[in-house]
């Protein structure tokens, strides 16, 4: 079982739904959940960061963390063809030094005017 | 623009070869780390780097090293390529070592080797 695992999609939905992109995760010394976006081509992009468990809100995006089902979720409302690009799922353990994140293999997805 | 920056762009060699891939990181970032991003493998982590120290190996193959310089650059060399090898290589930087890191990517390197 790999430590973190992603649905590639794809995912296609219409303009201005919500989309739901999900990563579950083996490690239960996780404690920091990163999100990232990567449009085709490009660097990855951080997006959203939460620690522990609950939830975060930035504008149309909301993460969220559920530590006892080891379990985390994106939330895109409205979305709009500009969120079109692989969301990437990332966690890493508490440390003072040695800090690589996991990464999912990332969702691809696609917004359709 | 994550501040981050990495050249080539592009790299097309042959199998056998030899290659070096450069980054900057952000200004003021100490720590920089290397991934591999392939269709099959998603994103692997590397190696890490922290102020011209190495912090953390990941699934760096022996033909693959690193360093970082006195000016906190970092390069990637990769020997004796393979054709497996062919990927995206990012590297990315982060302010702290310790957790929380938020890592900023570059927009990397893509490596083709026929």
């Amino acid at each position: 079982q790999k430590e973190v695992e992603q649905d590639p999609g794809p995912l296609s939905v219409p303009e201005g739904a919500i989309v739901s992109l999900n990563c579950t995760y083996s490690n239960s010394a996780f404690q920091y959940f990163m999100w990232y976006r990567q449009y085709s081509r490009k660097g990855p992009e951080l997006l959203m960061y939460t620690y522990s468990s609950g939830n975060k809100e930035d504008g149309r995006f909301t993460a969220q963390v559920d530590k006892s089902s080891k379990y985390i979720s994106l939330f895109i409302r409205d979305s709009q063809p500009s969120d079109s690009a692989t969301y990437l799922c990332a966690m890493s353990t508490p440390s003072s030094g040695n800090t690589p994140l996991v990464f999912g293999k990332g969702t691809r997805l696609s917004v359709i005017a | 623009d994550s501040g981050v920056t990495q050249t080539p762009k592009h790299l097309i060699t042959a199998t056998g070869q030899r290659v070096t891939l450069r980054c900057s990181p952000r200004s003021g970032d100490l720590s920089v780390y290397w991934y591999q991003q392939s269709l099959d493998q998603g994103l692997q982590f590397l190696i890490q780097y922290y102020n011209g120290e190495e912090r953390a190996k990941g699934n760096i193959l022996e033909r693959f090293s690193a360093q970082q310089f006195p000016d906190l650059h970092s390069e990637l060399n990769l020997s004796s390529l393979e054709l497996g090898d062919s990927a995206l290589y990012f590297c990315a930087s982060s302010a702290r070592v310790a957790t929380p890191n938020e890592q900023f990517f570059g927009p990397g390197t893509r490596l083709t080797v026929l």
